[in-house]
């Protein structure tokens, strides 16, 4: 079946450190993949998206490549801000389907 | 940004009673909305899948009867807790799924959840 597997949290780190949190997939075919982000008090937003092999979503400094042969969409930032406190999910939407499966969650908090 | 409303972000009920959430998608159309719960430190389970004008399509495991959801409009969305026992509670989110049409993608957006705590 379709699964997405992401690094626990919680990450915890000072401002401008590097930050990767692990993302891995299990799926048929050729799903898109997505992170979203969920700040305190706000639904969820989706944050980056990529929909085929090699392909690198970006967006406010945060990117992730779909990496087909390791079954990985990581989320890495180079320089993180307090602003970045938030749980970040990872998830794909499966090549012949409209819902999609996210993964647990990871949160991050950024010291200033 | 399209918006998506839920209400009422928090309710608290008594064992055996019903209550409604509803999703609103503000400023856009969705034929497709989705119901998702989600357990703490835990990810967002799919429970279902609305679609406008029919019926809903339940995720395997998720009981129909009890977690009843009616699409009546392109813009609205409901969520009925039956018979609500306190291992319902939860946090229930929903999301709107806008086109894809000549303009849109079909991007998911989502609701800002709904807790329910029941006593």
């Amino acid at each position: 079946g379709n699964s997405v597997t992401q690094m626990e949290g919680p990450v915890t780190l000072s401002e401008e450190a590097f930050l990767t949190i692990n993302c891995t997939y299990t799926a048929t075919g050729y799903p898109s993949l997505f992170w979203y982000v969920q700040y305190p008090g706000e639904g969820l937003q989706l944050l980056l998206k990529a929909t085929k092999a090699d392909d690198k979503g970006s967006n406010k400094g945060f990117e992730a490549t779909y990496r087909k042969e390791t079954t990985s969409f990581h989320l890495e930032k180079g320089s993180v801000q307090v602003s970045d406190s938030a749980v970040y999910f990872c998830a794909l939407r499966p090549s012949s389907a409209s819902k999609i499966i996210f993964g647990s969650g990871t949160r991050l908090s950024i010291r200033p | 940004g399209a918006v998506v409303s839920q209400h009422p972000s928090r309710v608290i009920c008594k064992s055996g009673t019903s209550v409604k959430i509803e999703c609103r998608s503000l400023d856009f159309q969705a034929t497709t909305m989705f119901w998702y719960r989600q357990f703490p430190k835990k990810s967002l389970m799919l429970m279902a899948t609305s679609n406008e004008g029919s019926k809903a399509t339940y995720e395997q495991g998720v009981e129909k009867d009890k977690f009843l959801i009616n699409h009546a409009s392109l813009t609205l969305s409901t969520l009925t807790v039956t018979s609500a026992h306190p291992e319902d509670s939860s946090f229930y989110i929903c999301s709107a799924r806008r086109g894809p049409d000549r303009v849109n993608t079909g991007e998911l957006f989502f609701g800002e959840g709904s807790r329910l705590t029941v006593l």
